[in-house]
């Protein structure tokens, strides 16, 4: 079965223009979770969806992030504009729906913002 | 706020040694879950433990949850070098939904 997929897997960008990353969960799965990774503060939750539907964005720095789930299969995160402290890898996670917590992540996208 | 406080944040040590990993926080958790994350990859999940005292094994790792479920420990017995990577505790809290709380990693290098 196929893992959660990401792309792009890499993006370089410059300040201000829109990032999109995408995301298809795993098939079933009910939960959708969307993650930041840098080195100073670790792994931090954005926003999550259940059953296509936002849950809690409190991790969401500010305006300029927004996420999508127009249905089961596809998600979007998206920056706009981005800034240079954006740059990060940011993962999406799926999880099934009587196993919140176990979460299955996609391999990531890097992305840097000169 | 809660945290989890990982230690140590490096590791690095020769092929065959056994090592012990350690995941606190003053919160209780009502579950704690140990990841691994290889360069370039997302975090796999390795076990998920529910209980305090609770120990479970999967081959020559053993994990450990406090009696408070408050603390976790990771050891790994004879490591080898595919064991090299970066191990993440996290914990899950009623008191933030159930989000998953992730502390700040170890990074195990083992040396052939």
């Amino acid at each position: 079965d196929a893992g959660v997929i990401q792309s792009p897997r890499h993006e370089v960008t410059e300040m201000g223009q829109e990032v999109t990353l995408r995301c298809k969960p795993i098939s079933g799965h009910d939960y959708l979770f969307w993650y930041r990774q840098t080195m100073m503060r670790g792994l931090e939750l954005l926003i999550y969806f259940n059953n296509n539907v936002p849950i809690d964005d409190s991790g969401m720095p500010e305006d300029r992030f927004s996420a999508k789930m127009p249905n089961a299969s596809f998600s979007t995160l998206k920056i706009q504009p981005s800034e240079p402290r954006d740059s990060a890898v940011y993962f999406c996670a799926s999880s099934p729906r009587d196993r919140f917590n176990e979460q299955f992540f996609g391999p990531g996208t890097r992305l840097t913002v000169l | 706020t809660q945290l989890l406080e990982q230690s140590p944040q490096f590791l690095s040590i020769q092929e065959g040694e056994n090592l012990t990993v350690y995941c606190n926080s003053s919160s209780v958790f009502s579950s704690l879950q140990w990841y691994r994350q290889e360069p370039g990859e997302g975090p796999v999940l390795l076990v998920t433990v529910v209980t305090g005292g609770e120990v479970k094994k999967l081959k020559r790792l053993t994990f450990q949850f406090g009696d408070a479920r408050k603390d976790s420990s990771l050891h790994i017995t004879a490591a080898q070098p595919g064991d090299t990577g970066l191990y993440l505790c996290a914990g899950a809290s009623r008191y933030q939904g159930g989000k998953l709380i992730f502390g700040q990693g170890t990074e195990l290098s083992v040396k052939p």
